[in-house]
């Protein structure tokens, strides 16, 4: 089935690092992603991740993939106020072009 | 900036009213989608285009239709609009490109019912 589950809040420290976690019920899952929605604005993809990876890192982000628990991770080093927003995960199934999003974490970064 | 437009921003209108979502997709971008986010369902796949001819459907209901037309461009029609309907409606465009898939979305319209 399609299912993608994420806590809904996290708080963190500036400076500190964040980490989001995703799980995912779709062994097919053949892409992973991360979007940011920041108050009244649309979904900014941050990153993603084929599933024949384990691992991505960009810049201050990094998405650790386990296939076999069918969890996603997105970890935000040295996190700042700006980071300050809803992160969604989302999958996409090797049969159709749509998206599956989680519910969403809010990320709330504390001075 | 995305690259993909919608308009209008905003959109207030009735219950028992129809309205037009407009969306122009990335340059280049041949499909494009269509996800309703509310406070209670989350957001949700509504419908997919691939050049102009349908090609996926999701949670859409009976009330709404949608159309890609030949410059690409989409249009989401809701009608018989019921106050469960108020969301913010986002389109979207992707690019694919051998192992590269990406879906950009674009700022969204607000609909309200009241």
């Amino acid at each position: 089935g399609e299912d993608v589950e994420q806590s809904l809040f996290l708080s963190v420290r500036e400076g500190d690092s964040s980490v989001i976690n995703c799980t995912y019920t779709d062994s097919s899952s053949t892409y992973l992603y991360w979007y940011k929605q920041e108050p009244g604005a649309g979904l900014q993809l941050l990153t993603y991740i084929f599933s024949n990876m384990d691992m991505k890192q960009d810049q201050r982000l990094t998405v650790l993939l386990n296939k076999k628990d069918k969890h996603l991770s997105l970890r935000i080093a040295d996190t700042q106020t700006g980071d300050s927003a809803i992160y969604f995960c989302a999958e996409r199934m090797d049969s159709s072009y749509k998206l599956i999003f989680g519910s969403g974490t809010r990320l709330l970064v504390r001075p | 900036d995305s690259g993909v437009t919608q308009t209008p921003k905003h959109l207030i209108t009735a219950t028992g009213q129809r309205v037009t979502l407009r969306c122009s997709p990335r340059s280049g971008d041949l499909s494009v989608y269509w996800y309703q986010q509310s406070l209670d369902q989350g957001l949700q796949f509504l419908i997919q285009y691939y050049n102009g001819e349908e090609r996926a459907k999701g949670n859409i209901l009976e009330r709404f239709s949608a159309q890609q037309f030949p410059d690409l461009h989409s249009e989401l029609n809701l009608s018989s609009l019921e106050l469960g309907d108020s969301a913010l409606y986002f389109c979207a465009s992707s690019v694919v490109a051998g192992d590269q898939y990406e879906q950009y979305f674009g700022p969204g319209t607000r609909l309200t019912v009241t």
